[in-house]
């Protein structure tokens, strides 16, 4: 069965630090892998998706994450947050034609 | 572009009663629709897999009788839950695809929060 995993739950940090957010999947087939935010108060917002290709995969507002297959791993990086970075970021794999999305983690950026 | 309307957003009601929710995808036509359960601080759950035109694709657990849904057009699909109950409440969320590989990337509404007294 299909089943995505985020290691963080909970992430404080402060402006201008990196971001690392985890994420582990499993699945037998090709997979599409997504990362989802949600802002404080408004609906979920695609950052990025991997389908094929360059293994590293670039998104919104600085956003990247990194397909290794090996791993079955697609952690979500970003150089320097924001506090405007603030928000639940959800892990998602897509098969079957349908969308299974890890536990999220909450990301809170101090000023 | 790609904008899906959820309508309500909040709504309350007595034990017992139905509650419809809709789901409009107001600038692309939606082959596919989903609808999603998100229990506080918890991930979003895929209920049901909506298809225009045919019966709904359910998820193991989802009793069909209790949520009808409806894929009446290419631009709606309704949930409706039927009878509900205390148990029932929970913030509902559907989106919406306009096909291609894996019916990806999707595209959420702004969800229901459903609360039943």
């Amino acid at each position: 069965a299909q089943s995505v995993s985020q290691h963080n739950h909970h992430v404080i940090l402060s402006e201008a630090a990196s971001l690392e957010l985890g994420c582990n999947y499993s699945y037998g087939g090709t997979v599409n892998l997504f990362w989802y935010v949600q802002y404080p108060g408004q609906h979920l917002q695609l950052l990025l998706k991997y389908f094929s290709g360059d293994p590293l995969v670039k998104g919104i507002k600085g956003f990247e994450a990194e397909f290794i297959k090996s791993k079955f791993s697609f952690n979500l990086r970003k150089p320097s947050v924001q506090w405007s970075d603030t928000a639940e970021y959800f892990c998602a794999v897509s098969g079957y034609n349908k969308l299974i999305f890890g536990a999220g983690t909450r990301l809170a950026v101090h000023p | 572009g790609a904008v899906v309307s959820q309508h309500p957003s909040w709504v309350i009601c007595k034990s017992g009663t139905s509650v419809k929710i809709e789901c409009r995808s107001l600038d692309f036509q939606a082959t596919t629709m989903f609808w999603y359960r998100q229990f506080p601080k918890q991930s979003l759950m895929l209920m049901a897999t909506s298809n225009e035109g045919s019966k709904a694709t359910y998820e193991q657990g989802v009793e069909k009788d209790k949520f009808l849904i409806n894929h009446a057009s290419l631009t709606l699909s309704t949930l409706t839950v039927t009878s509900a109950h205390p148990e029932d409440s929970s913030f509902y969320i559907c989106s919406a695809s306009p096909g291609g590989v894996g019916n990806q990337p999707q595209h959420f509404g702004d969800g229901t929060r459903l609360s039943i007294l």
